[in-house]
């Protein structure tokens, strides 16, 4: 059972550079959400999305992007990194939104230097 | 703003023990309620989701209560093992578009 896979888990990136973190669940969930974590401070909600075509802001979203051209297929952009954004990210997926249990991916981990 | 509140950060007994972890939050106007555990380097798995209509759930040695009013919940842990060893974070859901807001998370530590 895959459920959710994160790619890559590792990556090192230099200030300024922009990449992609890929999210994709084979669990037919329409919602997904990115979520990042840093030590202490918990998880914060970056972007979700309630269905294919769908995305709207969390809580930090700024230097952030995400589309959702497919149900299975939620991609994280950061555009000009910057190591405020050195963090633990997560994606996680659920049936039903609020009423329905959360689907987390293994995490990718990012170092800005 | 909804606030979720786990106190203590960290917890250590002995093998053994029954142990109890609280959550706490500050709008009582939730659809859920999840607890999570985190094991070091891995991501989140989901141990039991109260709705807001239900006051408890149980799995295996593990229990959950709800008390929206008083905004709290428990994770009720029996006989604990050292496999138990992890983060528990707990997670409420509100608002018009069902967000999940979590804890900061408690790390458990069951010495043998």
């Amino acid at each position: 059972n895959a459920g959710v896979t994160q790619t890559p888990k590792f990556r090192i990136l230099k200030i300024g550079q922009s990449m992609t973190l890929q999210c994709a669940q084979d669990m037919n969930h329409n919602y997904m959400y990115w979520y990042r974590q840093d030590p202490g401070m918990g998880l914060k909600l970056i972007y979700y999305s309630v269905g294919a075509g769908i995305t709207d802001k969390g809580e930090v979203p700024n230097g952030y992007n995400v589309s959702r051209s497919t149900t299975e297929d939620f991609p994280l952009r950061l555009e000009l990194a910057a190591p405020s954004q050195t963090s633990v990210y997560f994606c996680a997926s659920s049936s039903s939104g609020g009423t329905g249990e959360l689907f987390f991916g293994e995490g990718s981990r990012l170092t800005v230097l | 703003k909804q606030e979720v509140t786990q106190i203590p950060a960290a917890l250590s007994v002995p093998e053994g023990e029954n142990l109890v972890l609280n959550c706490s939050f500050t709008d009582s106007a939730i659809y859920n309620l999840q607890w999570f555990r985190q094991d070091p380097g891995k991501g989140l798995t989901s141990l039991l989701l109260i709705q807001s209509s239900q006051r408890e759930q149980t799995s295996g040695r593990l229990n959950a209560s709800l008390d929206k009013s008083s905004g709290r919940s428990t994770l009720y842990i029996a006989a604990s093992q050292p496999g138990d060893s992890a983060t528990y974070l707990c997670a409420v859901t509100t608002g018009a578009n069902s967000k999940l807001t979590f804890g900061k998370g408690i790390t458990l530590s069951v010495r043998p």
